[in-house]
């Protein structure tokens, strides 16, 4: 089974609609975090939550919000969704051990907004 | 200046060519380094961490230059296996910040 499980893993909706991406992991990991992808712009970052009860905006937190339910959840909605928010998005978790963070993402969820 | 950035690429080599792509990062103060490849609409993998004093995997090597701010990732014998996209990764301040991915290089190792 896969430690970092991202619901649904493809979703087309449209303009202004509500959506939520969920996330689980199984790894035990206090951290998680959401990045979208987009083609030449990289890996940016959403949120991230360091604990349960912490939430921080990342570099593009703008028409997004999260609910960190668990230490096991991580939830992203997009309030009302519009077609530049059309990307590849993904839930990575992470432990930090010796100075050392390694991050495991799971395996994205696929988003068209039209 | 970005934080961390990288040639994009493509850099298109003939399998068991020696590639090597470099990396550089803007702030000073950072702390640890990783090498992560991704594959074609797959989620980023950590392939290997940097140390200090420079590491290898196998047929992969990867070197810190502090002194440069500059990080690089050495493949030899290339396979067409190792056709992704490596990110360069660095932490500013392990346990206090998020790791900064770098956009990317893409290499194409054809047969």
């Amino acid at each position: 089974d896969a430690d970092v499980t991202q619901t649904p893993r493809n979703r087309i909706t449209k303009t202004g609609k509500r959506i939520m991406l969920e996330c689980s992991q199984t790894k035990g990991h206090d951290r998680m975090y959401w990045y979208r992808q987009d083609p030449g712009l990289g890996l940016r970052l959403i949120y991230y939550s360091f604990d349960v009860k912490d939430i921080n905006k990342g570099e593009i937190s703008d028409g997004y919000s999260v609910s960190r339910q668990a230490q096991a959840k991580f939830s992203l909605s997009l309030e009302s969704a519009i077609p530049n928010q059309t990307a590849l998005y993904f839930c990575a978790t992470s432990d930090v051990g010796d100075g050392q963070e390694t991050q495991y993402f799971g395996p994205g969820t696929r988003l068209l907004v039209l | 200046r970005k934080e961390v950035e990288q040639d994009p690429g493509p850099f298109n080599v003939p399998e068991g060519a020696t590639v090597a792509f470099n990396c550089t990062y803007s702030n000073s103060a950072s702390q640890s380094f990783f090498w992560y490849r991704q594959d074609c609409r797959k989620e980023p993998k950590l392939l290997m961490s940097v140390y200090s004093s420079g590491n290898e995997d196998g047929r992969f090597t990867a070197q810190l230059n502090r002194a440069s701010q500059y990080i690089s990732l050495l493949i030899r014998d290339s396979k067409l296996s190792d056709s992704a996209t490596y990110l360069c990764v660095v932490n500013p301040d392990p346990g206090n910040t998020p790791l900064v991915f770098g956009k990317g290089t893409r290499l194409s190792v054809i047969a």
